[in-house]
């Protein structure tokens, strides 16, 4: 079983609804991670928590919205939304994120479908 | 910046027969980490098997092992024993100094175990 836990397991969503994905882990790991993945393709890196502030944005569109409450969670709040923004969504944990030995651990994912 | 690069089309593979996955990668850092990823169709990403850029052994863990020839920038994993439950797409990655230790992924293997 993975030990990084996403919920829901699929969302469909229209393009006006306001959504949530939300994502924890217990392994003490200080860094969090959201990425994007069409199929077939590899994950596309999105944003980067460390110590529960936000390290990184890979210049995504306003529309995706993170949070991080503790440094357990780890939410991805999404508004208005486009078809184009179906596909699988992973949230991964390490243990930090200067460390080029430290694997990072994915959830399942959670299948977006805009309507 | 860091390149992985994966070119084998996707493979069918005998049940029991070993499989072999190439990696190529480019990087300017002496220190970085190298990792291999299995994406089965559920869509989780499950970490294999790390190896360390001045580690002088090949990493090994259970049937999966990491054919690590430095001076060719090439870390092969090599799956023994092939299981019906290896057919996935296989995604090799690597972790330097660049971009604060960004994860770099490979365009991935897809893997078919036939009986």
């Amino acid at each position: 079983d993975t030990e990084v836990t996403q919920t829901p397991k699929h969302l469909v969503m229209g393009m006006t609804n306001k959504k949530s994905l939300k994502c924890e882990q217990h392994m003490g790991h200080r860094a969090m991670y959201w990425y994007k993945q069409k199929a077939k393709k590899p994950p596309e890196l999105m944003f980067v928590y460390s110590y529960e502030k936000l390290s990184i944005n890979e210049s995504v569109p306003s529309r995706f919205s993170p949070e991080c409450p503790n440094s357990s969670l780890l939410n991805l709040h999404l508004h208005a939304l486009q078809p184009e923004d179906s596909a699988l969504y992973l949230c991964a944990s390490s243990r930090q994120v200067g460390n080029s030995n430290s694997p990072l651990h994915f959830g399942n994912g959670t299948r977006l479908t805009v309507t | 910046a860091q390149k992985i690069t994966q070119t084998q089309p996707g493979m069918f593979v005998q049940e029991k027969e070993a499989v072999t996955l190439d990696c190529t990668y480019d990087t300017s850092d002496q220190s970085y980490g190298l990792f291999w990823y299995k994406q089965p169709s559920s869509g989780e990403m499950i970490f294999l098997i790390y190896q360390g850029s001045y580690d002088e052994q090949n990493a090994t863990e259970g049937r999966y092992s990491l054919n690590f020839q430095k001076a060719r920038k090439s870390a092969n994993l090599v799956i023994s024993a092939s299981q019906l439950g290896d057919s996935a797409m296989y995604f090799c990655a690597m972790r330097g100094s660049y971009g604060n230790n960004r994860l770099a992924f490979g365009k991935g293997n897809q893997v078919v175990v036939i009986p």
